[in-house]
């Protein structure tokens, strides 16, 4: 079975860093591109941005752009997102998604959410 | 960045009747354009891709249509179940964007 799991639900204060993971497995980690949405609580889907397992080639929105990072371990079909300095505003349910296939595409996976709270 | 607008915003349908939702993008898409299910309190679901292709497991009563700047996603035949938001996705040009969504209501 083809599945994306998520780490747990985080608290953090404005500031700190944080790092969330999701573990791939039933597929083939690198043939297919994988991102990260968001969405604040009451509020619609944001696409925050999309990494190729394969080469590293990664895509961001110009929102989320210098924002966030995305990374891969291709050795352990992990993908992450990353904060340097939480803001209160971060505060939101971030899911990981894979596409239908092998090029940017619909998101075909989601994981089950990550929700992240960030105190001022 | 590639602009979609979802209407209506709120639709209120009777079970059994059409729903019909719209989703516009103020540039060309192709084909490239996704619907989403998104029920209270779970992740998104991938109903349509392609503008027309239904995801595996989807129901027949789930269709689409369109291409280019102007989309169309109609549950023939509503039941109770289909409480949900609904959103398009393109993925024709990055950086890819959502639609703010269509809520759909059952009367």
């Amino acid at each position: 079975e083809v599945q994306l799991v998520q780490s747990g639900t985080e608290v953090k204060k404005a500031g700190e860093s944080l790092k969330i993971s999701c573990k791939a497995s039933g597929y083939s980690f690198t043939s297919y591109w994988i991102g990260w949405v968001r969405q604040m609580s009451g509020k619609g889907l944001e696409w925050m941005g999309m990494m190729y397992p394969d080469d590293s080639e990664t895509r961001y929105s110009p929102s989320f752009q210098g924002q966030v990072t995305i990374s891969a371990d291709m050795f352990i079909s992990t993908t992450y997102l990353q904060w340097s300095s939480l803001k209160a505003s971060d505060t939101a349910m971030y899911y990981c998604v894979r596409a239908v296939a092998a090029i940017p595409d619909a998101f075909e996976i989601w994981g089950q959410g990550t929700m992240v709270t960030v105190s001022s | 960045e590639i602009v979609l607008t979802q209407s209506p915003v709120t639709l209120s349908v009777s079970p059994g009747e059409r729903a019909t939702l719209s989703c516009r993008a103020n540039q060309s898409l192709s084909n490239n354009l996704a619907w989403y299910q998104q029920k209270p309190g779970q992740a998104p679901r991938l109903l349509i891709y392609g503008a027309t292709t239904r995801a595996t497991g989807i129901p027949g009563r789930f269709s689409s249509g369109g291409s280019g700047t102007e989309f169309t996603l109609t549950i023939s035949s509503l039941q109770s179940e289909d409480l949900a938001v609904y959103y398009c996705q393109q993925y024709n040009t990055w950086p890819q964007t959502f639609g703010r969504g269509t809520k759909l209501e059952i009367k």
